[in-house]
Parts: C-alpha cells; sequence; structure tokens
C-alpha cells in the first residue's frame, strides 16, 4: 500500500519559514512528479508546484514562486517544502500529492495524497 | 490561468441522481479531473481524463463532458456521499482547481 505521510502541525511567526516533509512509502518517487497543493480555512484547493524528483527540475504556480520551495531526496523517499517570510494568508493546510499511474502522459491527475499538514502563522 | 466555475452547493434525497457541474473558462479538452473530499480528509480521486472512473470508486460516480464543459454525477446518491466535490484541470498550466460543490443529503 502507497502511503505519504506528512509532518506535523506548524505554528510560525509572520517573517519566518517553516518547512514541511511528505515522506512516501510503497512507491518509489523517482518515478513520479511530487505535487504540493494547499487549502486555505473554508476554501479551495490551489496548487503550489511540482517537482520531479529524479532530477530536482520544478515547477511553481506564479503566486508562489517567492514563497515556497520544492525539494526531494530520493535516498529516504521524501520530499519537502519550504515556506518563507510567513504571512497570515499563508495559513493554510499544505497537502503532497503524486501521481501514482501515469494516464496518457498527464502526471497532474493526483491519486495518492497525504494526510495534509496545517500551518498557522500567528505572531 | 484557467478559472473552473462550480455551483457552491447541493442538498439531493438518498436514492436521488445528482450532477454537479464544472465550467473552465477556456478550453481543456478532456483533461478534466473530479476528486471527493471529506471533512478533515484528503482529497480523492474519482474521474479522471474527463470519463474514467478510478480504480475502487464505484460505479455511481460517472463523468462526462469535453472542452469546457463538465459533469459529474452520482446515481444514485447515498449517506456516504456527503461531501465536497472539486474538479481539476491539467489541459493548461498552472493546473487549476474548482472552489467546491458542497453536496447535502437531505
Amino acid at each position: 500500500e502507497v502511503q505519504l505521510q506528512q509532518s506535523g502541525a506548524e505554528l510560525g511567526k509572520p517573517g519566518t519559514s517553516v518547512k514541511l516533509s511528505c515522506k512516501v512509502s510503497g512507491y518509489n518517487i523517482r518515478n513520479t512528479y511530487m505535487h504540493w497543493v494547499n487549502q486555505r480555512p473554508g476554501k479551495g484547493l490551489e496548487w503550489i508546484g511540482r517537482i520531479d524528483p529524479a532530477n530536482g527540475n520544478t515547477i511553481y504556480a506564479e503566486k508562489f514562486k517567492s514563497k515556497a520551495t520544492l525539494t526531494a531526496d530520493t535516498s529516504s523517499n521524501t520530499a519537502y517544502m519550504q515556506l518563507s517570510q510567513l504571512k497570515s494568508d499563508d495559513t493554510a493546510i499544505y497537502f503532497c500529492a503524486i501521481p501514482l499511474i501515469i494516464r496518457g502522459g498527464d502526471y497532474y491527475v493526483m491519486d495518492a495524497w497525504g494526510q495534509g499538514a496545517s500551518v498557522t502563522v500567528s505572531s | 490561468d484557467t478559472v473552473l466555475t462550480q455551483s457552491p452547493a447541493l442538498a439531493v434525497s438518498p436514492g436521488e441522481r445528482v450532477t454537479i457541474s464544472c465550467r473552465a473558462s477556456e478550453s481543456v479538452s478532456t483533461g478534466m479531473h473530479w476528486y471527493q473530499q471529506k471533512p478533515g480528509q484528503q482529497p480523492k480521486l474519482l474521474i479522471y481524463g474527463a470519463s474514467n472512473l478510478e480504480s475502487g470508486v464505484p460505479a455511481r460516480f460517472s463523468g462526462s463532458g469535453s472542452g469546457t464543459d463538465f459533469t459529474l454525477t452520482i446515481d444514485p446518491v447515498e449517506a456516504d456521499d456527503t461531501a465536497t466535490y472539486f474538479c481539476q484541470q491539467s489541459w493548461n498550466d498552472p493546473p487549476t482547481f474548482g472552489a467546491g460543490t458542497k453536496l447535502e443529503l437531505k
């Protein structure tokens, strides 16, 4: 069974950074892309970006280019997302997600998700 | 970015048929997917490529559409289907999600 286990809740002060992790078991992350998606309180889902763990190549949504940094460690089968210069509107649940099966060349169909990590920004 | 518009909420009775719509601001071909999210849980893939049922998902769920107009149908609806349903497009960069349709059972 494939599992994505995310790190715990984070409380960060404005202007600081947090780093979230997503450890995958049962599947080699080299064979897929790792996506990160957020969900602000009571809101919908928002794609942040993705990393190809095999080579470290990243793509970010425009609004997250200076906010998020995605990395991956294939030796531990773990992906990371650092959020910098935290502001109150970064308060959200952050999910990691992967496609286990690449359907028709589409790497953006996410069929396995982590449980989510809560980030709260407050002074 | 491609904007996906969903109706915010629906209420139906168990056993009924429900259709949830998603309209894209530009064509996404068949690069449309549907997810179910229950409170406090991660999203779950239901339909990919507009009309393909994800493995393990009950056949009560089906999807249709292409271009800009898409539909998720649940027939018949069961009590366990209470959730928020999101559409997501992957045809245009960046991938985007709809705001979700909250399905409640009467």
